[in-house]
């Protein structure tokens, strides 16, 4: 599984777009790029997945350049209820012995 | 509700003691997972069961033992248990040996105290 790199921490306020940007300079070439939330004491929850470019959901947008070391989270207007911690996680859908291997996280203060 | 249930949501046993965690997948999964979590090692995978069979291993203890029963629900067998034991421990299912679109789905976790 490819090695991530996130930042420890952010802060923002209510109303802003917040984004986290996660390095993954090794990324293979079947590796999708997958980001958990987890609020504390709850079991992370599934945010969005893609592979290249840009993917939307309703809950946030993923940002893949064209070289895909690095992928970007964006999650627009937050509110209180979004501070948490956002993992970025980098590996093969297909692999049969696949293992999601969570990183140090982001832990994202939103602020009123 | 995630659908992934697991039981009990606290636990808490003396030293040297035996434990056993229950998880029930959602519904039509056939993988589970299990996963630690301490405030020091962050969310650690343990060990993978598919309908029935051992898929994949993490930083599972000799101590701790697992196994998926055959209406799918999985049990996470920790024995001699230690101080450091303490932590969340959290079960999560997806349909099949692969991770899908959707991830995992996992479960609230069971916090395990060790006194």
């Amino acid at each position: 599984l490819a090695k991530t790199t996130q930042p420890i921490s952010m802060d923002s306020y209510e109303g802003q777009e917040v984004n986290i940007t996660c390095s993954h300079n090794n990324i293979a070439t079947n590796d999708y790029i997958t980001w958990y939330q987890q609020f504390p004491s709850q079991g992370p929850r599934f945010i969005i997945q893609g592979y290249k470019t840009k993917v939307t959901n309703e809950v946030a947008s993923l940002f893949i350049p064209a070289d895909r070391k690095s992928s970007t989270l964006s999650l627009p207007r937050v509110s209180l209820s979004d501070t948490a911690v956002y993992y970025c996680l980098v590996g093969v859908l297909n692999n049969a012995g696949n293992m999601l291997t969570f990183g140090g996280g982001t832990r994202l203060m939103v602020k009123p | 509700d995630s659908g992934v249930t697991q039981t009990p949501k606290h636990l808490i046993t003396a030293t040297g003691q035996r434990v056993t965690l229950r998880c029930s997948p959602r519904s039509g999964d056939l993988s589970v997972y299990w996963y630690q979590q301490s405030l020091d090692q962050g969310l650690q995978f343990l060990i993978q069961y598919y309908n029935g069979e051992e898929r994949a291993k993490g930083n599972i203890l000799e101590r701790f033992s697992a196994q998926q029963f055959p209406d799918l629900h999985s049990e996470l067998n920790l024995s001699s248990l230690e101080l450091g034991d303490s932590a969340l421990y959290f079960c999560a299912s997806s349909p099949s040996f692969r991770m899908s679109n959707y991830g995992y789905t996992f479960g609230s976790g069971t916090r395990l105290t060790v006194v």
